[in-house]
């Protein structure tokens, strides 16, 4: 079955420290790749996308992910992180040939401590 | 301003009844989504629609029905046969098309609590 996993369910990290959430998925096919973001009392919103083109995509407020396809992954990195990241972060998968359903990881909920 | 609304944003539910959450979109997106939030659980798909008067279920569609009568409406009924419908639920629209094609817009959501 096509799923997605994230590995780190909880990450602490003191501002300034690198960031990095691992986000797996199960399906040898064409994907279409994300992150999404829920900061604390706000809506889900993108935080950077990939389709198809260089594996590096850079997205707001300092993040970046890599696409590795032959690791089926798509880690989201930040090299220094700040309080404001403290948030949930959710990698999410498009799979070809599901319309364009969206399934998610169970997410990642970050704290940055000052 | 475009987007999506929920509502209500708090619901309060005795068991056995049913009750409509409604989300309005005016993105003129085609496709629509509703997904319920449970903490250590992440996101999980309850139904879906690419368009107008067609819709399909999700990973997770019992206890749960939908209309999509009009492109801008995808209300989600919550019936008594949901066995745990304490939660929070998430609308989002999606474009099919142009350069925002794919990615999710989000609704601020809906808790609703069983008592």
């Amino acid at each position: 079955a096509q799923s997605v996993s994230q590995h780190n369910h909880h990450v602490i990290l003191s501002e300034a420290a690198s960031l990095e959430l691992g986000c797996n998925y199960s399906y040898g096919g064409t994907v279409n790749l994300f992150w999404y973001v829920q900061y604390p009392g706000q809506h889900l919103q993108l935080l950077l996308k990939y389709f198809s083109g260089d594996p590096l995509v850079k997205g707001i407020k300092g993040f970046e992910a890599e696409f590795i396809k032959s690791k089926f992954s798509f880690n989201l990195r930040k090299p220094s992180v700040q309080w404001s990241d403290t948030a949930e972060y959710f990698c999410a998968v498009i799979f070809s040939g599901g319309y364009q359903k969206v399934t998610f990881g169970i997410g990642t909920k970050l704290q940055v401590i000052p | 301003d475009g987007g999506i609304t929920q509502s209500p944003k708090y619901l309060f539910r005795k068991e056995g009844q049913n009750v409509t959450l409604s989300c309005e979109q005016n993105l003129n997106h085609d496709a629509m989504y509703w997904y319920r939030q449970d903490p250590g659980q992440g996101l999980r798909l309850i139904y879906y629609s690419q368009i107008v008067n067609d819709f399909q279920k999700g990973d997770i569609a019992e206890g749960y029905s939908v209309s999509r009568e009009k492109k801008e409406s995808f209300p989600l009924t919550v019936t008594s046969a949901q066995k745990n419908p304490t939660a929070f639920y998430l609308c989002a629209s999606q474009s099919v098309g142009g350069t925002g094609a794919n990615v999710l817009t989000f609704g601020a959501g809906s808790r609703l609590t069983v008592l």
